[in-house]
């Protein structure tokens, strides 16, 4: 079965500090990855996708890919209090969209 | 219009109404969704539909019937549902369900079932 393990949390971090969120699948034949964010009371919404070993870069958002050790990683520079929310891992293994999502990471920014 | 909309954003029912949840995306995508998400637990996908081709039915008890009449529009028919049923109901959509393909959520209903 494939799986995608996330941390629930909640992870802590001080306003300003650097978020590490982090996230293993099972599926060797994962091809892409997605971090969404769900705040509290809302739908999830895309924030970073990544296909390629190595990183990925958006403003202050990168995700980081390791197919070999299959390990994917979200970290989120200069948090904020409005960063706030449980981010969703997900791994895609081709086929029409088996996407299989982690449980999510709640991450808190503390003013 | 928001990308994807979903109606209603609440539904309380008993265990023997019939009852139905709306969706429709204004982003000319070919393929819609249905998930599920409850408490603790990963979104679970519940059915795909490809350009109104049902292409994945992952298993749902027959008390859910879905229904996509057009690339714009998808229903979700509730009946007889158990308690156990309450959670999030998610509507999403994307292109048209490639590898790379992101997903695009509606804003969901939270259903509860008495």
């Amino acid at each position: 079965q494939k799986e995608v393990e996330q941390n629930s949390g909640p992870l802590s971090v001080p306003e300003g500090a650097i978020a590490s969120l982090n996230c293993t699948y099972s599926d060797r034949g994962s091809q892409s990855f997605f971090w969404y964010r769900q705040y509290s009371g809302k739908s999830p919404e895309l924030i970073m996708f990544i296909y390629s070993n190595g990183d990925k870069e958006d403003g202050r958002f990168t995700a980081q890919l390791n197919k070999a050790s299959q390990y994917v990683s979200l970290l989120i520079r200069d948090s904020q209090p409005s960063d706030s929310a449980t981010y969703l891992c997900a791994a895609h293994s081709g086929g029409y969209q088996k996407v299989t999502f982690g449980i999510g990471t709640k991450l808190q920014v503390i003013p | 219009e928001t990308g994807v909309t979903q109606t209603p954003r609440h539904l309380v029912m008993g265990m023997t109404n019939k009852k139905s949840l709306k969706c429709e995306q204004h982003l000319g995508h070919n393929a819609m969704y249905w998930y599920k998400q409850s408490a603790k637990k990963p979104l679970e996908l519940m059915f795909v539909y490809s350009l109104e081709e049902r292409v994945e039915n992952n298993s749902v008890p027959s008390r859910f019937s879905p229904e996509c009449p057009n690339s714009s529009h998808l229903f979700l028919h509730l009946h007889t549902l158990q308690p156990e049923d309450s959670a999030l109901y998610l509507c999403a959509s994307s292109q048209d369900g490639a590898t790379n393909e992101k997903l695009f959520f509606g804003s969901g209903t939270q259903l509860s079932v008495l």
